[in-house]
Parts: C-alpha cells; structure tokens; sequence
C-alpha cells in the first residue's frame, strides 16, 4: 500500500492529452513539493518534474505539472509511442522525514 | 557527469545479510553537493525508500525496515553501501541508489544507477 495514491493504468492516442492524478495527505503533498519520475521499461526512474512543475534540462515541454491541496497532477500533451513508461509521484512526507512515492501509473499510447 | 553503478550477489538466502556497492565516478562521496539514497522496487511494484546518506554523514532509514539496514561510505573506493540483514523473500527487489541534491528540493533524486537485481531464496 503505497503513501500517494496514483491510477494503475492510463492510456491516450498519438497526439491526445493525458492526465495522472496523485492524492497526497496534509503531512505529505499538503505540506511539499511534488516530484514525477518516469519509468521506461526496463530502465531506472528518471526525473521528469519537481516542484510540481519545474522540468530538469532535456524533459520536453510537452511534460507539464500541477498541484493544488493535497493533490498533484501530471499532464503529458501531444502524445508519443515514446511517452509509453510507468509514472510516479512522489514528495516528502513530514512524519517519516523522508521521501515517499505513489504506487506508479502504467501508460499506454494506444 | 555523474554516474552511478550498483552491484551485488543476485542471490541471497532468507535469514542472510544482503550487502550492496554503489559505484560513484566523476564526484566525491564526501561531496558537500550531494545526498545518497537508496531505493528499492519490488517485482512488479511501485518504489519504496530504503534511506539516505546525507552530505553531513549523517544516515536516516525507513521506519518500516525496523533496525535492518545500514548504509555507509568508503572514501578510499569512492562507493557507497547498503546492508540488509535477516532478509526475506519480501526482500527480493531491484535495488537503486540514487543521488540528490543538497540545494534541490527535498526528497528529489536526480540521478540514479541502473540497479541490481536481488532475489532471497534457498
């Protein structure tokens, strides 16, 4: 049981627009910044977005994400076959002083 | 550029001590910069911190290891460690460590190693 709550599955067409949900609690996205890792197959988490919206040097801007309470949102717009990964968030969690993730969301471009 | 190598036995058997190197080149372990972590993912499964090692030396774990792991440096390899004892079955993962900025936001790893596989069994 993960501390963030995040769908198993989402998928979209070439080109559509999807979104990822992640729900948090007060001690954990209520009180931080959110992160997003993506997880191509077979391959080490990569960091995607941090401070809920900011995208480290090389993520396209096709990547983009939000927050808002004690919820979090990635949304990846004019999708690619490439974009198919599985999806984390994450933040800090307050009362474990450390880092915590959500379960993962596995896209699949249709 | 930072770069960072996992490597360890594969397999090891239930009630045994897993232990894992993390290879660091192009920075210093002791780096002011830099925190290390290391996380893990089961078959299948989301991602679940292990602990970090932070730029003080100092060391948090997860709660829900309950007193089995250990992390450290060797400075004169450049590397980092990780100790599991009394593993189980429910040990068996891919196991990452990861690098995080002190300057960066809390909790974000922005480089990872390719991870090793570790399954527990007799």
């Amino acid at each position: 049981q993960s501390v963030l709550t995040q769908p198993p599955s989402a998928s979209g067409t070439p080109g559509q627009r999807v979104t990822i949900s992640c729900s948090g609690t007060t001690s954990t996205i209520g009180s931080n910044t959110v992160i997003w890792y993506q997880q191509l197959p077979r391959t080490a988490p990569k960091l995607l977005i941090y401070i809920n919206n900011q995208r480290p040097s090389g993520v396209p801007d096709r990547f983009s994400g939000s927050k808002s309470g004690t919820s979090a949102s990635l949304a990846i717009s004019g999708l690619q076959s490439e974009d198919e990964a599985d999806y984390y968030c994450a933040t800090w969690d307050d009362s474990l002083n450390g880092p915590v993730f959500g379960g993962g969301t596995k896209l699949t471009v249709l | 550029q930072l770069q960072l190598q996992e490597s360890g036995p594969g397999l090891v058997k239930p009630s045994e001590i897993l232990s894992l190197t993390c290879a660091v080149s192009s920075v210093s372990v002791r780096s002011t910069d830099y925190h290390w972590g290391w996380i893990r993912q089961p078959p299948g499964r989301g991602l679940e911190w292990l602990g970090t090692m932070y730029s003080s030396g100092s060391t948090h774990y997860n709660p829900s290891l309950k007193s089995r792991v250990t992390m450290s440096v060797d400075t004169s390899k450049n590397d980092l460690s990780l100790r599991l004892s009394s593993v189980t079955a429910a040990d068996t993962a891919v196991y990452y460590c990861a690098s995080a900025m002190v300057r960066g936001p809390l909790g974000a790893f922005g480089v990872w190693g390719q991870g090793t596989v570790v399954t527990v069994s007799s």
